[in-house]
């Protein structure tokens, strides 16, 4: 089983829609989690990033984790065509090491 | 956005020829990654460097050396290169590698390998 698990799509949701975005990963010692975003052709850059369990938010995107069922999600509220892109979830390596371990992204599209 | 450059942006090569793809960074940050990006299989990191001549080995290293002879520079070298080689390169750069440590990705690398 890959450590990171990601639902690949595609999803394709109406502009306004709220979107959820989610992974699951298999080993409860990592600490940090990262939501990367990847727009067509160009490198992922980063969207949020959270620490231990509970809700973070910014702007129309909240991203949440929950240990207790090793779940990590990202949800877009009032979802425009600018957030069209590919979503990838990310985990810190256990014992804080340098290394990221990437899920293998979900594509969005959001129609207008 | 984050300085970080890669050359060439492009590549077509032929099976059995070497090709070293560069990263170069102007932030002065200590670690450097690279990452090959394939359908189905997402992004995965082949090695990575934590200071100048200190390198190690990620998930798929096998067919892939580096080196770093100056903090600003991390070249990817593909000794002869092989069809399943064929990806998108990305390298990604961050400051200090702990907990946390937020990792900057360039713009990509397309490689054609026929």
């Amino acid at each position: 089983q890959k450590e990171v698990e990601q639902d690949p799509g595609p999803l394709s949701v109406p502009e306004g829609a709220i979107v959820s975005l989610n992974c699951t990963y298999s080993n409860s010692a990592f600490q940090y989690f990262m939501w990367y975003r990847q727009y067509s052709r160009k490198g992922p850059e980063l969207l949020m990033y959270t620490y231990s369990s509970g809700n973070k938010e910014d702007g129309r995107f909240t991203a949440q984790v929950d240990k207790s069922s090793k779940y990590i999600s990202l949800f877009i509220r009032d979802s425009q065509p600018s957030d069209s892109a590919t979503y990838l979830c990310a985990k810190q390596d256990q014992g804080g090491s340098e290394k990221l371990v990437f899920g293998k992204g979900t594509k969005l599209t959001v129609n207008p | 956005d984050a300085g970080i450059t890669q050359s060439p942006r492009h590549k077509v090569t032929e099976t059995g020829t070497p090709v070293t793809l560069r990263c170069h960074q102007t932030e002065n940050h200590r670690y450097m990654y690279w990452y090959r990006q394939d359908p189905g299989h997402g992004l995965r990191l082949i090695h990575y460097s934590y200071g100048v001549k200190d390198t190690d080995k990620g998930e798929v290293s096998d067919g892939y050396s580096v080196s770093r002879s100056k903090t600003e520079d991390f070249l990817l070298t593909l000794e002869s290169a092989t069809s399943s080689q064929t990806s998108v390169y990305f390298c990604a750069i961050s400051g200090y590698g702990g907990d946390s440590d937020t990792q900057y990705f360039g713009p990509g690398t397309r490689l054609t390998v026929l």
